[in-house]
């Protein structure tokens, strides 16, 4: 399957600070990018639609000026959490959107643990 | 919006047993299902996907079902082994749907016994 590359892994910063998180499509290109958030031993929540060239397009009570979405590349989507605080503390995920055999399969990346003290 | 939803959160199996997860679904209109495996601290690892116009789909140890009638979902998974314990997700989507977003159910934890 395509690879999804997810940096960092886990991150950990001060209350206040901004945390960039980069999701990369190793071996494809890949038009939309999806960032989801992951509470401990719950589903996958989508934040937003990441749309190469365009703005994103964010799910229904994310803050877009809080997670901010940028899709310069057809291979590379960034999140920053901006002036984390411990609420935002979870797992973020990023995927890519590839085409397959019967719809669109979306590649996931490693994830990014974010822990804000 | 409409919900995926599992019936069973936790399946502890023997190793070498088959093993079945199960999830319903409640959008009839969905028509694209992709199971997704995903283990403790990683990203969900794509396993296998089924097209509405198929009842049945197989990949190496692992068989998904679809039964329309009933909007029912479920991952096969032959001889079970260690390595297969993770937290299974289904996910459905409309494969026309523009905004290509995936739902996922609630997940099932798959506990594989020595």
């Amino acid at each position: 399957g395509a690879v999804v590359s997810q940096h960092p892994s886990r991150v950990i910063c001060k209350s206040g600070t901004s945390v960039k998180i980069e999701c990369r499509s190793l071996d494809f290109q890949a038009t939309t990018m999806f960032w989801y958030r992951q509470f401990p031993k719950q589903s996958l929540m989508l934040m937003a639609t990441s749309n190469e060239g365009s703005k994103a397009t964010y799910e229904q009570g994310v803050e877009k000026d809080k997670f901010l979405i940028n899709h310069a590349s057809l291979t590379l989507s960034t999140l920053t959490v901006t002036s984390a605080h411990p609420e935002d503390s979870s797992f973020y995920i990023c995927s890519a959107r590839v085409a397959g055999l019967g719809g669109n399969i979306q590649y996931f990346g490693a994830g990014t643990r974010l822990s804000v003290l | 919006g409409e919900n995926v939803g599992l019936h069973l959160p936790t399946l502890s199996v023997q190793e070498g047993d088959n093993s079945i997860i199960n999830c319903a679904y409640s959008n009839s209109a969905s028509d694209y299902f992709i199971w997704y495996k995903q283990e403790s601290g990683k990203g969900p690892q794509f396993i296998i996907d089924i097209r509405s116009n198929m009842d049945k789909r197989q990949g190496q140890r692992v068989t998904v079902l679809l039964n329309k009638t009933v909007k029912h979902l479920s991952l096969q998974i032959a001889a079970t082994q260690p390595g297969d314990s993770a937290v299974y997700f289904c996910a459905e989507t409309l494969a026309m749907d523009s905004s290509y977003k995936l739902i996922f159910g609630s997940g099932t934890r798959l506990l594989v016994r020595p």
